[in-house]
């Protein structure tokens, strides 16, 4: 299993550029998750999907977008970046049924936004 | 207010001693979770240790175990016998509610440097 797969690893971009960032998990897991880690901050949830066709908002959900059309890809759009977003995102899974549910986490996209 | 709260944002330790990183947190559930994320300077998020609300016992996995005191609203982490590659960020995490993994909450991280 590849676990968590993240692309790219890095991306710089203009302000007003649009951008999508993938993410793709092989275990079944139901329960997708975004999250951006700013420096010296923890992580920060933006959007999260319990299975294909069901998206909803994190804290920080304000100038991303998603979709969940498949249980194993879960990418995250970047509508027109601002500095702000300049970040670490990383993608995470898990699986549904029991009250311990184990967060697998990509190794991250760190993006910069100039 | 915050949810989840590290009071450390840094920490020493002598290799092969015991260390204490606090995360005390905030909830209205009676059912929660509480995690506890490595993140070494590569980057990547290593899951270390949970603990379930209505666990009675203390988690432990290995090297590290987790101070649970729910009266105190405090899950610590203890990392015993600390090595060089225990240097790292270290966060403390919660799930509010049932079933609610997907979205967790994380403090601000403490990070720990092992000194040989």
């Amino acid at each position: 299993n590849a676990g968590v797969t993240q692309t790219p690893k890095f991306q710089v971009l203009k302000t007003g550029q649009s951008m999508t960032l993938q993410c793709a998990q092989d275990m079944n897991h139901e329960y997708m998750s975004w999250y951006r880690q700013d420096p010296g901050m923890g992580l920060r949830l933006i959007h999260y999907s319990v299975g294909a066709g069901i998206t909803d908002q994190g804290e920080v959900p304000n100038g991303y977008n998603v979709s969940r059309s498949t249980t194993e890809d879960f990418p995250l759009r970047l509508l027109s970046a601002a500095p702000s977003q300049t970040s670490v995102y990383f993608c995470a899974s898990s699986y549904e049924g029991t009250a311990f549910n184990e967060q697998f986490f990509g190794p991250g996209t760190r993006l910069t936004v100039l | 207010a915050q949810k989840i709260t590290q009071t450390q944002p840094g920490m020493f330790v002598q290799e092969k001693e015991a260390v204490t990183l606090d995360c005390t947190y905030d909830t209205s559930d009676q059912s929660y979770g509480l995690f506890w994320y490595k993140q070494p300077s590569s980057g990547e998020m290593i899951f270390l240790i949970y603990q379930g609300s209505y666990d009675e016992q203390n988690a432990t996995e290995g090297r590290y175990s987790l101070n649970f005191q729910k009266a105190r609203k405090s899950a610590n982490l203890v990392i015993s016998a600390s090595q060089l590659g225990d240097s790292a960020m270290y966060f403390c995490a919660m799930r509010e509610g049932e079933d609610s993994s997907y979205k967790l909450i994380f403090g601000s991280g403490t990070r720990l440097l092992v000194r040989p």
